[in-house]
């Protein structure tokens, strides 16, 4: 069956400092992947989405950059962190236009 | 650009007491999922409705989407403290995005 792995869990961060999130998936080929954030209490946001490796396309421009050095790896990074980036980091996966598989995300706290 | 709303955004309901949440998007969507997201987790699938004026049950859930594929609704029937959380409707918006609603986050009081 297929599962889909996201860490850390929790993270604290001072402004400034680099950034790595981590998802990986398993058990599916070439799935879509996504990355959204969350502000506490709101809706979802999409900031990135892969169909394919190497291949990833932007939704929200800011200082966060992915990418998908495997078929099953997807990377969230930041050069530097601002205290608007804190939120709830969710890793989702897809085969075509099915149903999304989530994460158990990233809950990430820039101070 | 294409945006996903859900009304209302909070609701508080005593537990027996149905509920409704209403999804509107700005585009013709070619279906529209469900999920639902408890407290401090991440949010899980319900159910994809894809036929026009479609509904679905799953027991106290009742799912419609609307005849011209650019809204859908929600429906709990006698809300229970496990329905707590938020829900959001979700449609593709091109091949491969997934454009999520705002939510409607409910509070069921015992």
């Amino acid at each position: 069956s297929q599962t889909i792995h996201q860490w850390p869990a929790t993270l604290v961060q001072p402004v400034g400092s680099p950034l790595s999130l981590e998802c990986t998936v398993e058990g599916t080929s070439n799935p879509n992947l996504y990355w959204y954030r969350q502000a506490a209490g709101r809706g979802l946001q999409l900031l990135f989405y892969s169909v394919g490796i190497g291949q990833i396309s932007s939704e929200v421009p800011q200082n966060l950059s992915a990418s998908r050095p495997q078929d099953r790896q997807f990377i969230l990074s930041s050069k530097k962190l601002l205290l608007s980036d804190s939120g709830f980091y969710l890793c989702a996966w897809t085969e075509g236009n099915t149903e999304a598989f989530f994460g158990q995300g990233t809950r990430l706290t820039v101070v | 650009g294409q945006q996903v709303m859900q009304i209302p955004q909070y609701q508080h309901v005593q537990e027996g007491e149905d509920f409704t949440t209403y999804c509107n998007s700005s585009t013709t969507l070619s279906n529209i999922q469900w999920y639902k997201q408890r407290p401090g987790g991440h949010p899980v699938f319900l159910i994809q409705l894809v036929k026009s004026g479609e509904v679905k049950k799953q027991k106290r859930l009742t799912f419609q989407f609307g005849e011209a594929k650019k809204n859908s609704s929600l429906h709990i029937t006698a809300t229970q403290t496990t329905d707590v959380g938020t829900y959001f409707c979700a449609g593709p918006m091109g091949t491969y995005k997934y454009i999520f609603g705002t939510g409607t986050r409910l509070k069921v009081l015992a």
